[in-house]
Parts: structure tokens; sequence; C-alpha cells
């Protein structure tokens, strides 16, 4: 059974730095063509994909939030952590992980629960 | 404003036949696969279409997908009221290095 499980701090204050990590279990970032990537969805709103961290350490990034996103694995614990920051209110949302299982296009199976961050002062 | 385009609304009686579409550009949709993802109020997005036309284990036949040029559709049939949700196309996007982009989500109501 593959399961996915985001962890970090629910609470933010502006211009602070997001730390979030994404604890996985029933596979492997050492498998050719697996990926785990990040999600976030503010509060009534649409889907927006962040990032995405490859096998071979191969990262890719939202254009529009690149400067302000990191990406990393630790393969030996199953974590992938994302890094964001100068965070503002506009940057409450739920925050997913998810399994890419292989370089098809955005195919993300299965996703994490999701944690809500909120940004506030 | 999302990169793929959807209806932001759509609606069907039970029995009914609805379906969603999804319009992107040749840097996406036009050459790559694309992806739907459902997801129910209150829970994460779930995998419901992958590579254009497939069905994971699991998900019922009543859900399918198509694409053709830049253009991608969800058909539903035979709806039922546990199909209310929101629903999501995807596809990988080969512009500006590379990047995962969403349409902006269709809510279905099941009158």
């Amino acid at each position: 059974q593959i399961t996915l499980k985001e962890s970090g701090p629910t609470l933010v204050k502006p211009t602070q730095t997001l730390t979030l990590t994404c604890t996985f279990s029933g596979f492997s970032l050492r498998t050719s063509g697996v990926g785990v990537g990040w999600i976030r969805q503010p509060p009534g709103k649409a889907l927006e994909w962040l990032a995405l961290i490859y096998w071979d350490e191969d990262k890719r990034y939202s254009p529009s939030l690149k400067s302000r996103l990191t990406i990393t694995k630790d393969t030996s614990k199953n974590q992938v952590v994302l890094t964001m920051t100068n965070m503002g209110p506009v940057d409450t949302a739920t925050y997913y992980c998810a399994r890419r299982p292989s370089s098809d296009g955005l195919w993300l199976d299965p996703w994490g629960q999701g944690i809500l961050v909120t940004v506030s002062s | 404003q999302s990169v793929l385009t959807q209806p932001p609304s759509a609606s069907g009686t039970p029995g009914q036949r609805v379906t969603i579409s999804c319009s992107g550009s040749s840097s996406n949709i036009g050459n790559n696969y694309v992806y739907w993802y459902q997801q129910l109020p209150g829970s994460a997005p779930k995998l419901l279409i992958y590579k254009n036309n497939q069905r994971p284990s699991g998900v019922p036949d009543r859900f399918s997908g198509s694409k053709s040029g830049t253009s991608a559709s969800l058909a539903i049939s035979g709806l039922r009221s546990e199909d209310e949700a929101d629903y999501y196309c995807a596809a990988w996007d080969d512009s500006l290095s590379g990047r995962g982009v969403f349409g902006g989500g269709t809510k279905l109501t099941v009158l």
C-alpha cells in the first residue's frame, strides 16, 4: 500500500519561511521514473502545481514561484521536503504531496491527505 | 488564471450523461497525456483518468476520458449522487523548462 503524509507548521507569519515534509511509504525514490510532487489549493480555489523532484535528483518548479521554492529528497528516510520563502497571506492553502509513478505527464497517484497552512500575523 | 480551461460548473440528473471539457495548447494537451482528478468535498484529489483515457483499478467504467488535438473531455454516464465533486484536468507543459498545469476545476452538481 502506497501512502504519503504531509507534515509541518499549520500557522506561519508573513515573511517567514515554510518547510513542509512529505513522508511516504510503499515505494522508493530510487526507482527509475518515479517522482514526488507538491500541489497546493487555496480555500475554495483550484489546484496549483508547485514543484516536482525525480528519482535522479532532477527538479522542476512552477515558473511563477521558482525564486521562492526549494525541493529536496532524503531517500534513506523516504521523505521529500519543500521550502517556500517569504510567505504571505496569499500562500494560505492546503498543501498536498503526491507520487508521480512515471515520467508520463502529470500523473499523480496517490495523494497525501494535505495540510492546511495559514499565513497570518 | 489556469493554463487549462474548464467550465466552472456542470450539472445533471441521476442517470444522465454529462461531459466536462478541458482546453489547452500545443505545449500541454497537444503534446502530452491528459489526466483527470476527482475531488470529493473535504477530501484530497484522487486520480480518475490517466494517459487520456485509462481508468485506474476501482474507477467505474461510467467514467471515460478522451483527447483530440489540444482539447480533452471527461464523460460521466449513469450519473449518481456520489459523483457530485470537483473535477480537474491536468497535463505536463513543455514550456518554461517543463511544468505541471491544472485546469480551474469544474464543480459537478447532481440535481
